[in-house]
């Protein structure tokens, strides 16, 4: 029943590794994001699909790659985890209107990596 | 100039005091407004929409001022479970198509006994 699920929720491995984090939505939206939350708790966007079509892709390094099969699901992939990767990884989803204002954000329940 | 910045925090107030956050959006081309609210280890949830007229969600109110480009939430009658951190969210538009959820640096509130 849960409307934005993301696996695993916890994730801890080594530098050099190469990780994915799985994300899915059945609230037939049609974007979706990932976003960041570091140490100091700040939020901040990495990704958006609209339709599977990336739309926002801000400055993340290469390492990072989002991948869109469908609308529903949007994974993250990390090659060659650093240290400075360690941080609470965020889905959420939204519907697009367009134009049209007040279409809130619904968010997994994050993905803690801790890179060691 | 961070996008949307928030009182720095954080508030520790007694049960059943009236507390406000203030958050300024630096893009005049922002669409819709937020708060969110997020306890320890959650993720982010929807307190409520905010709009230009103002409005009230049971002790809770939320003021927007787009020509000031500032945001304001009022919590009244503090309640111990209202302990969490406070998130400013705005979105621009980006290019007519799709939006962007930008969030503040959040308020973390403590409700003391």
């Amino acid at each position: 029943d849960t409307a934005v699920s993301q696996t695993p929720k916890y994730l801890v491995t080594q530098m050099g590794n190469d990780k994915s984090i799985k994300c899915e939505q059945n609230l037939g939206h049609d974007t979706m994001y990932w976003y960041k939350q570091d140490s100091k708790k700040f939020l901040k966007i990495m990704f958006s699909y609209n339709n599977k079509e990336l739309i926002i892709n801000e400055t993340v390094p290469n390492r990072f790659s989002p991948k869109s099969p469908d609308k529903a699901h949007l994974n993250l992939h990390i090659n060659s985890l650093e240290l400075g990767d360690s941080a609470v990884y965020f889905c959420a989803s939204s519907q697009d209107l367009g134009w049209v204002s007040d279409t809130e954000a619904f968010f997994g329940q994050g993905t803690r990596l801790t890179v060691v | 100039r961070k996008e949307v910045e928030q009182d720095p925090g954080p508030f520790n107030v007694p049960e059943g005091a009236t507390v406000a956050f203030n958050c300024t959006y630096s893009n005049s081309a922002s669409q819709s407004f937020f708060w969110y609210r997020q306890d320890c280890r959650k993720e982010p949830k929807l307190l409520m929409s905010v709009y230009s007229s103002g409005n009230e969600d049971g002790r809770f109110t939320a003021q927007l001022n787009r020509a000031s480009q500032y945001i304001s939430l009022l919590i009244r009658d503090s309640k111990l479970s209202d302990s969490a951190t406070y998130l400013c969210v705005v979105t621009p538009l980006i290019d007519n198509y799709g939006q962007n959820f930008v969030f503040g640096p959040g308020t973390r509130l403590s409700v003391l006994p």
